[in-house]
């Protein structure tokens, strides 16, 4: 089946410095979603993405798409200590929504 | 508020016990879903209620058993539960259902739940 692989599982950062989670499908993805679960709560939908090689920007957040639409990243630049949370990558292929293990982002002030 | 209420937030029950999850939302979707989040696993989608057919069951054991009586309910009955189902209980909902594009998902805030 359809396996989303997330990397890296955590990571701890200082306040300021830039943060990157990448994820991986075994598949053609149709489109992509990211989640941000803070901690203690509930996954809440930030971005998707549909289009090979779409570029889309939050703020300090930049999600992209790979031209092939079989990978994802999620780049913040200069993390604050709101950024604290887990964020998930969803992949979707058909009627199916496969969810990445999620990173873990740690930023210490 | 999410749009997604979920009930109870908090649930401790022996491996005998019946008890029921419930989620209400409130945002007129046409999907709602139940997931199971364990520590250090992803989200793992149970089941899919698309416009108030059941459209996928991902193998749940059949101690547990979903019910939804209409597009804004969604029920998660439990009974002879096991340790290893300890988990938080996530439902969501999305304004389409089956197909390439359901939708971003709305999460509920979950039910843990602890099987002693």
């Amino acid at each position: 089946g359809q396996q989303v692989m997330q990397i890296p599982q955590y990571q701890h950062v200082q306040e300021g410095e830039d943060f990157t989670t990448y994820c991986n499908s075994s598949t053609t993805l149709s489109n992509i979603q990211w989640y941000k679960q803070r901690p203690g709560g509930h996954p809440v939908f930030l971005i998707q993405l549909v289009k090979s090689g779409e570029v889309k920007k939050q703020k300090r957040l930049t999600f992209q798409f790979g031209e092939a639409k079989k990978n994802s990243s999620l780049h913040i630049t200069a993390t604050q200590t709101t950024d604290v949370g887990t964020y998930f990558c969803a992949g979707s292929a058909g009627s199916t929504l496969t969810f990445g293990k999620g990173t873990m982002l740690l930023v210490s002030p | 508020e999410t749009g997604v209420t979920q009930t109870p937030r908090h649930l401790v029950m022996g491996m005998t016990n019946k008890k029921s999850l419930k989620c209400e939302q409130h945002l007129g979707h046409n999907a709602m879903y139940w997931y199971k989040q364990s520590a250090k696993k992803p989200l793992e989608l149970m089941f899919v209620y698309s416009l108030e057919e059941r459209v996928e069951n991902n193998s749940v054991p059949s101690r547990f058993s979903p019910e939804c009586p209409n597009s804004s309910h969604l029920f998660l009955h439990l009974h002879t539960l096991q340790p290893e189902d300890s988990a938080l209980y996530l439902c969501a909902s999305s304004p389409r259902g089956r197909g390439a594009n359901t939708g971003e998902l709305f999460f509920g805030e979950g039910s843990r739940l602890t099987v002693l």
